[in-house]
């Protein structure tokens, strides 16, 4: 039974910028959150997306935006990065109501020169 | 502004030792609560939830929860070295998303 896997593990982009990464949730789970998490801080949240649209989105700026595909993977875009983006993005795959709580995938840390 | 609030630590416990991880929150309408374990360069594994008052047992691992104080906390029991880790407290309030606490660094030693 696979978990949640992201891709790329790891990334170099340029201030300016426009980066994407990818999520595949786990089997049976059909909604997918992203986070955000910066060094010795907890997970900030992004948004989720279920049945393709986003139904909750945290206070993240327009350049984060995302998509959801009809296998239920999901994308998440920042454009015109920052270096105060540098962080390690989290996808969380759960059911539609998250009551059992959310399964993380390992990742991708993203840095910005 | 919904606050999580963990103390940082470290919190250091002798190996066998029962520790004790507490966390505190802001919103009274908090519906569910969940405990993370996050191992350094790793991404969060989620150790149990709770959403109603009293106690929950899974293994080692009771998480405690009481929304009068707006506190919810965790003990693990024989600690053992592998325990070792950055906790996660984690509140849903209204809606889907998860937030977090900072964590607390948790260090059993031998």
């Amino acid at each position: 039974d696979a978990g949640v896997t992201q891709s790329p593990t790891h990334l170099i982009k340029t201030r300016g910028q426009q980066v994407t990464l990818r999520c595949s949730p786990k089997s049976g789970h059909d909604t997918v959150s992203w986070y955000q998490q910066a060094l010795g801080q907890g997970p900030q949240f992004i948004f989720q997306y279920y049945e393709e649209e986003e139904r909750q989105r945290g206070n993240f700026p327009d350049r984060f935006s995302g998509h959801q595909f009809p296998n239920y993977s999901s994308e998440l875009n920042v454009n015109a990065l920052l270096l105060g983006d540098s962080a390690l993005y989290l996808c969380a795959s759960s059911s539609m109501t998250g009551d059992n709580g959310y399964t993380f995938g390992s990742g991708t840390r993203l840095t910005v020169v | 502004q919904k606050e999580v609030e963990q103390n940082s630590g470290p919190l250091s416990v002798p190996e066998g030792a029962i520790a004790s991880l507490n966390c505190t929150y802001s919103d009274r309408g908090s519906q569910s609560f969940f405990w993370y374990r996050q191992y350094s360069g790793k991404s969060p594994e989620l150790i149990m939830f709770i959403y109603s008052n009293g106690d929950k047992e899974d293994g080692r691992f009771t998480a405690q929860l009481n929304k009068a104080s707006q506190y919810v906390s965790l003990l693990i029991r024989d600690s053992q070295p592998s325990d070792s880790a950055t906790y996660l407290c984690a509140v849903r309030y209204s809606g889907y998303a998860l937030n977090f606490g900072k964590g607390t660094s948790l260090l059993v030693t031998p």
